[in-house]
């Protein structure tokens, strides 16, 4: 089993419509969650830390369900501009600098 | 402005050529990082760096080189050893555990292919 999966997708979706992403990890004592976005041949870049209340930024919403040990990522209204591979990355757990990528969902987003 | 300066953007290597990465931070951030990313694939650690003359290998380390003699810069080599270098390699850096959030910033990338 993958220490971090995801659905690598296509997830094709009409703009406006709303879209979910879960990543499941198999190392119960990871500490740090992160959804990074990244475009075709370019770095990855966060899109925001995934804290044990959940956490919002506009039409992105990030959770995390420890007990099933998986985080999720909606993202509401999509646009054009989401469409990107999105990646799952999970600290190894505490006191270490080792992190963990998903191999990344694309979406689309069509007009 | 803070960041990662990844050079070159591209890089051609021969066959039996080893041929250098450069990664320059001036984040002051301690931890530096090199991943490699084939298409379709997620990031896969190389080398990974906590502090200044000290270095890890990662999961696929095996035909690549690092140094970290300054705390600014960690560069990776990559030998003639490495049969299939072809990749986009990217390098990260995160500040000291205790000293911010334990995020990875990115630098742009370089892609290497083999002649």
């Amino acid at each position: 089993r993958k220490e971090v999966e995801q659905d690598p997708g296509p997830f094709n979706v009409p703009e406006g419509a709303t879209v979910a992403f879960n990543c499941t990890y198999s190392n119960s004592a990871s500490q740090s969650f992160f959804w990074y976005r990244q475009d075709c041949r370019k770095e990855p870049k966060l899109l925001m830390s995934v804290y044990s209340s959940g956490n919002e930024d506009g039409r992105f919403t990030a959770q995390l369900n420890r007990a099933s040990q998986y985080i999720s990522l909606l993202i509401r209204d999509s646009k054009l501009s989401d469409s990107a591979t999105y990646l799952c990355v999970v600290n190894k757990g505490s006191g270490t600098y080792k992190y963990i990528f998903g191999t990344g969902t694309r979406l689309k987003v069509l007009a | 402005d803070g960041g990662i300066t990844q050079s070159p953007k591209y890089l051609f290597r021969k066959e039996g050529q080893n041929v250098t990465l450069s990664c320059e931070q001036n984040l002051n951030h301690d931890a530096m990082y090199w991943y490699r990313q084939d298409p379709g694939q997620g990031l896969r650690l190389i080398y990974y760096s906590q502090i200044v003359n000290d270095f890890q290998k990662g999961d696929i380390a095996e035909g690549y080189s690092v140094s970290r003699e300054k705390k600014e810069s960690f560069p990776l080599t990559v030998t003639s050893a490495q049969k299939n270098p072809t990749a986009f390699y990217l390098c990260a850096s995160r500040p000291r555990q205790g000293y911010g959030e334990e995020k990875l910033f990115f630098g742009s990338g370089t892609q290497l292919s083999v002649l």
